[in-house]
């Protein structure tokens, strides 16, 4: 099975500033799927970015962008202008084609005012 | 409508009680999923229903009972549970169980205390 591995379950970031959460995976696949999660102390977790095994261009979302490498097997999100609305549980996770996700330990994010 | 709801968004049942956890989307998914959440770690696969057709069982014991009536409505019937399946239970819809392109929308989740 794939295991993905976030090795920072706890960070914090202060306002305004950029922070970078870390996410590496392992896996044989070629084809496949990454994915962050957030999920605020509301409880539902909300997809922030998504990037294709395939692309090779880093996905962005307006203050989000992630820094994809295949190779390394690596996926971590950087958050610029952090706002306290970003403090959250980030998850992160991969999916293959045909089967469920695999999400990570998650990292905890505390945005200091 | 884009969203995942989910019904009730607390529970708190004795060991002996017979509840039931609702979930619905209106989004055409043709997947949908049951997770199971402790706090402070990730959710955990309980159930995965593709075309209303049950097609994961991730090993859960019979006490939890998922149905699925229709495309649009997730059911979980909750029976003799123990202490210990205390947890956020959140459901899930996607458009396909077997195209990994698209993630998952979430509900807010059900949070279950057992007494």
């Amino acid at each position: 099975a794939q295991t993905v591995t976030q090795s920072q379950p706890e960070m914090s970031v202060q306002e305004a500033e950029t922070v970078t959460l870390s996410c590496t995976y392992d896996t044989s696949e070629s084809d496949y799927y990454l994915f962050w999660y957030k999920q605020p102390p509301s409880r539902q977790m909300i997809l922030v970015i998504r990037q294709e095994a395939y692309k090779q261009q880093n996905a962005t979302e307006n203050r989000f962008s992630v820094n994809f490498q295949k190779a390394a097997k690596s996926f971590s999100l950087k958050i610029s202008d952090s706002q306290l609305g970003d403090a959250a549980m980030y998850f992160c996770a991969y999916r293959s084609t045909g089967n469920q996700f695999y999400f990570g330990t998650g990292t905890s994010l505390t945005v200091i005012p | 409508d884009t969203e995942v709801t989910q019904t009730p968004k607390h529970l708190v049942m004795g060991m002996t009680n017979k509840k039931s956890l609702k979930c619905e989307q209106h989004m055409g998914h043709r997947a949908m999923y049951w997770y199971k959440q402790k706090a402070k770690k990730p959710p955990e696969l309980m159930f995965v229903y593709s075309y209303e057709k049950l097609s994961i069982n991730e090993s859960v014991p019979s006490r939890f009972s998922p149905e699925c009536p229709n495309s649009s409505l997730l059911n979980l019937h909750l029976h003799a549970l123990q202490p210990e399946d205390s947890a956020l239970y959140l459901c899930a819809s996607s458009p396909s169980a077997r195209q990994g392109f698209y993630g998952y929308t979430f509900g807010s989740g059900t949070r279950l205390t057992v007494v």
